[in-house]
């Protein structure tokens, strides 16, 4: 198994354009995660999927910030506009139910 | 909300000794799991072992093994045989089994793991 692909792996941008990150979750679990790392606040949940229903957003820290889940094997996390404040990394993790989470490479975001 | 509290931010150790990374947590929760992940400077994130709340016997792994103490709400994790591999970033991390055990991950700050040669 390839285990959780994470797409890009680095991205530079300038604030205020549109950025996306993909994620690939390992084939057969069914919950997906969307988390955050930065040096001020660690590794924060930003949004989690089960069987790609999105049940806890409330990490997500603002309306800039959208997930989607468009099928088992897919999940993109979108920031419009991005922001300087937005630069971290940000990793996906993929689970089967009641077991531990695997993640992702993760994706180095700069926003200038 | 639960809370994950790591009190080392660093930690220093010489090859071939043992340590131990100090983690506590608040939660209202009956059941749930436990988990230490290993960071290293490649940031990927490496789960190194993981407990479950509802059993008393402490989880092992090789040369990791853990002191889990519920009623007082701790969560350690000892390194033997420490090893120059070893050296990362050490998160602490919950996970409540109320919601059919597929919540997110609470974690700590972190404890950076020297190694001396």
């Amino acid at each position: 198994d390839a285990g959780v692909i994470q797409s890009p792996r680095h991205e530079v941008t300038e604030m205020g354009q549109e950025v996306t990150l993909r994620c690939k979750p390992i084939s057969g679990h069914n919950s997906l995660f969307w988390y955050r790392q930065t040096m001020m606040r660690g590794l924060e949940l930003l949004i989690y999927f089960n069987n790609n229903v999105p049940i806890d957003d409330s990490g997500m820290p603002e309306d800039r910030f959208s997930a989607k889940m468009p099928n088992a094997s897919f999940s993109t996390l979108k920031i419009q506009p991005s922001e300087p404040r937005d630069s971290a990394v940000y990793f996906c993790a993929s689970s089967p139910r009641y077991n531990e989470q695997f993640f992702g490479p993760g994706t180095r975001l700069t926003v200038l | 909300a639960q809370t994950v509290t790591q009190s080392q931010p660093e930690m220093s150790v010489q090859e071939a000794e043992t340590v131990t990374l100090s983690c506590t947590y608040d939660t209202s929760e009956s059941d749930y799991y436990l988990f230490w992940y290993k960071q290293p400077p490649s940031r990927q994130m490496i789960l190194v072992i993981r407990q479950e709340a509802y059993k008393q016997q402490n989880a092992t792994e090789n040369r990791f093994s853990v002191n889990f103490q519920k009623a007082a709400k701790s969560f350690s994790l000892k390194i033997s045989d420490s090893q120059l591999g070893d050296a990362a970033m050490y998160f602490c991390a919950y996970r409540s089994a109320t919601g059919g055990g597929a919540d997110g991950l609470t974690f700590g700050k972190g404890t950076h793991l020297i190694i001396q040669p």
